[in-house]
């Protein structure tokens, strides 16, 4: 993919505020999507994924929406907590086709006390 | 619950050196990946393996290979290592079957000299 060398998209925003993270996904073929969490030095943490038969899907304080039409991903998280601050990473993949994830760039989010 | 183990997590190599990177998936899981993230970026999928048998290719450079063998950890072995070489070496693994999620592991720190 695209380098985006060392500056990745930034979100700030304050504890306990509802934060939305957006991802341009770019296969229209992809059925299946999963967000990941990652800190610093660690691996992807899955947050929680969704398949194109859906729109919405709810977690613990996480919801995910899918736009198919317009290839667009969000991930909400609600309450923002300082425990929150990391990269976060959508990625896309076709079930039953190739096995790797496609990952989008990452942002990352910044919680200010 | 029993995470993704990966060895060594730092590893220091001079150029033109060799470097064996180690995969333990999560206890059931069939299918290992491999991946690539260099600083500031996303992951990029390297291959995978299904059942001992390579599942699928990415952008793997031909001077690295890989194998899973029978209790299914896997190695990724990488010859006449070079500076553009480090980087984070994510592995992940799924069940086939049950579900397609991706579960990292913590990486390995690749330092090229």
């Amino acid at each position: 993919g695209e380098s985006v060398g060392l500056h990745l998209p930034t979100l700030s925003v304050q504890e306990g505020d509802n934060s939305i993270i957006n991802c341009a996904y770019s296969n229209s073929a992809s059925d299946y999507f999963i967000w990941y969490k990652q800190e610093s030095g660690k691996g992807p943490q899955f947050i929680i994924d969704i398949r194109s038969n859906m729109d919405k899907r709810q977690g613990q304080r996480v919801t995910v929406l899918l736009n198919k039409t317009v290839k667009h991903l969000s991930l909400q998280i609600a309450a923002t907590q300082p425990g929150d601050s990391a990269v976060y990473f959508c990625a896309e993949n076709i079930v039953g086709g190739a096995d790797g994830l496609t990952f989008g760039k990452g942002t990352h989010l910044i919680i200010q006390p | 619950a029993a995470g993704v183990i990966q060895s060594p997590r730092h590893l220091i190599k001079e150029k033109r050196e060799t470097a064996t990177l180690k995969c333990y998936p999560i206890p059931r899981h069939d299918t290992v990946y491999w991946y690539q993230q260099g600083p500031g970026q996303d992951p990029q999928f390297l291959i995978s393996f299904y059942e001992k048998m390579q599942s699928d290719k990415g952008s793997i450079p031909d001077r690295f290979s890989a194998q899973q063998f029978s209790d299914y950890h896997s190695e990724l072995n990488m010859s006449s290592l070079e500076l553009g070489d480090s980087a984070l070496y994510f592995c992940a693994s799924s069940l086939t079957g049950a579900e397609e999620t991706q579960y990292f592991g913590p990486g390995t720190r690749l330092l090229v000299l």
